[in-house]
């Protein structure tokens, strides 16, 4: 059982350049989120999506754009990279959106130059 | 703005001691406060969590303060060890804890344990 699966683990990116973050989960879980977390802050929200179809701006969406084809896949797609994305990217999921249910991917470190 | 603070940044303690950890937020609407951990390299886990509806919740050496009318809470660990070292988020949620926007941080705490 994978549980939450990231990839990249680290990724450096040149400013304008666009990337997709790819998640995966095999437990079946409906929900699943995109957080970011900068050094010294909280986990903050972008994105999260509530099943196959359905995705809704989290606290911090600018600069960033997600789909939801599968129940397992919910990548996050930047556009056009910016200084201020760098950021460690986690992936989390939960089965009914009960927050002590959420399970957290290892993350992606992402470096924008 | 930040929803929960969470103090100290950083904490130093020697193993055995004990280390305490606080949080405050300010919407009353608040009723879930899970505390998460985090090792270097790894997403967040859930360590233990508290309702308002008690003042404190205990498992282990690990313990939840809740101070409803202070609007503050914080997490104590009881004879610190070296594997405890971690960085230590507090949270707040609305709703019960259920709801997909519905999950505040802390800023964390970098807990470091000295043998």
């Amino acid at each position: 059982n994978a549980g939450v699966t990231q990839t990249p683990k680290f990724r450096i990116l040149k400013i304008g350049q666009s990337m997709t973050l790819q998640c995966t989960q095999d437990m079946n879980h409906n929900y699943m989120y995109w957080y970011r977390q900068d050094p010294g802050m909280g986990l903050k929200l972008i994105y999260y999506s509530v099943g196959a179809g359905i995705t809704d701006k989290g606290e911090v969406p600018n600069g960033y754009n997600v789909s939801r084809s599968t129940t397992e896949d919910f990548p996050l797609r930047l556009e056009l990279a910016a200084p201020s994305q760098t950021s460690v990217y986690f992936c989390a999921s939960s089965y009914s959106g009960t927050v002590s249910g959420y399970t957290f991917g290892s993350g992606t470190r992402l470096t924008v130059v | 703005q930040q929803q929960v603070k969470q103090s100290p940044q950083s904490l130093i303690v020697q193993k055995g001691g004990i280390s305490i950890i606080n949080c405050a937020y300010e919407n009353t609407a608040f009723d879930y406060f899970p505390w998460y951990q985090q090792f270097p390299g790894k997403g967040p886990a859930l360590l233990i969590a508290i309702r308002p509806d008690v003042s404190e919740k205990k498992e282990g050496r690990f313990t939840i303060s809740f101070n409803k009318s202070a609007k503050q809470f914080s997490l104590h660990i009881m004879d610190s060890q070296p594997g405890d070292s971690a960085t230590y988020f507090c949270a707040a949620s609305k709703g019960g804890g259920t709801g997909a926007n519905n999950l505040f941080f802390g800023t964390g705490t970098r807990l470091t344990v000295i043998p």
